[in-house]
């Protein structure tokens, strides 16, 4: 049981360039979510999904893709990568009664655009 | 709209003392819960505690204790005796409700390091 992966940990691009970050978990849980962490702001919500097929925008979706086909994986696209797109990613998981269970955190991805 | 406010950018303490974490938060949810996560210097985030918004007993656990108080729209988390280890970022969070239920989308506040020197 691995819990919720990440990769990759880091990754540095130049503006303009497209990738995705990949978020798994094997602990079959409906729910999904990615963060982005930046100094001095905390944790904001980007996308978020119950369930596979279907997702919904958090706080700060611009420039940001994601889509849910399994139930395990959640990956986050970049578009188009801006600097202000650098900072610290998070994925999380939980089951559906997430306000009794754990809300599990994968162990981040550090991305840099230049 | 909902907000999470942790007043203390960073406290420095010296081992052993005592000390308490500020969490104020607004909602107009009359459902809701608090969370406090510790995310140490390798960079997880480590669950620590959720409370919902109908159970205001305090909460004890070893040396960590949360005080909710609806009142005031707080949950402070206090940490007795410091250790170094106790070093690391601390979030309270609140979740957001939709649709009659709670949710899993958190509103973080900005964090709170806490540095314990030896």
């Amino acid at each position: 049981n691995a819990g919720v992966t990440q990769t990759p940990k880091f990754q540095v691009l130049k503006t303009g360039q497209s990738m995705t970050l990949q978020c798994a978990q094997d602990m079959n849980h409906e729910y999904m979510s990615w963060y982005r962490q930046d100094p001095g702001m905390g944790l904001r919500l980007i996308h978020y999904s119950v369930g596979a097929g279907i997702t919904d925008q958090g706080e700060v979706p611009n420039g940001y893709n994601v889509s849910r086909s399994t139930t395990e994986d959640f990956p986050l696209r970049l578009l188009s990568a801006a600097p202000s797109q650098t900072s610290v990613y998070f994925c999380a998981s939980s089951t559906e009664d997430f306000l009794t269970d754990t809300q599990y955190f994968g162990p981040g991805t550090r991305l840099t655009v230049l | 709209a909902q907000k999470v406010t942790q007043a203390q950018t960073e406290i420095s303490v010296v081992e052993k003392e005592d000390v308490t974490l500020d969490c104020v938060y607004e909602t107009r949810d009359t459902t809701y819960y608090l969370f406090w996560y510790k995310q140490p210097p390798s960079g997880e985030l480590v669950f620590l505690i959720r409370r919902n918004s109908f159970d205001e007993q305090n909460e004890i656990s070893g040396r960590y204790s949360w005080n909710f108080q609806k009142s005031t729209s707080s949950f402070n988390f206090t940490i007795t005796a410091s250790q170094v280890v106790d070093s690391a970022v601390y979030f309270c969070a609140l979740s957001e409700e939709v649709g009659g239920g709670a949710t899993n989308k958190l509103i973080f506040g900005t964090g709170t390091l806490l540095a314990v020197q030896p």
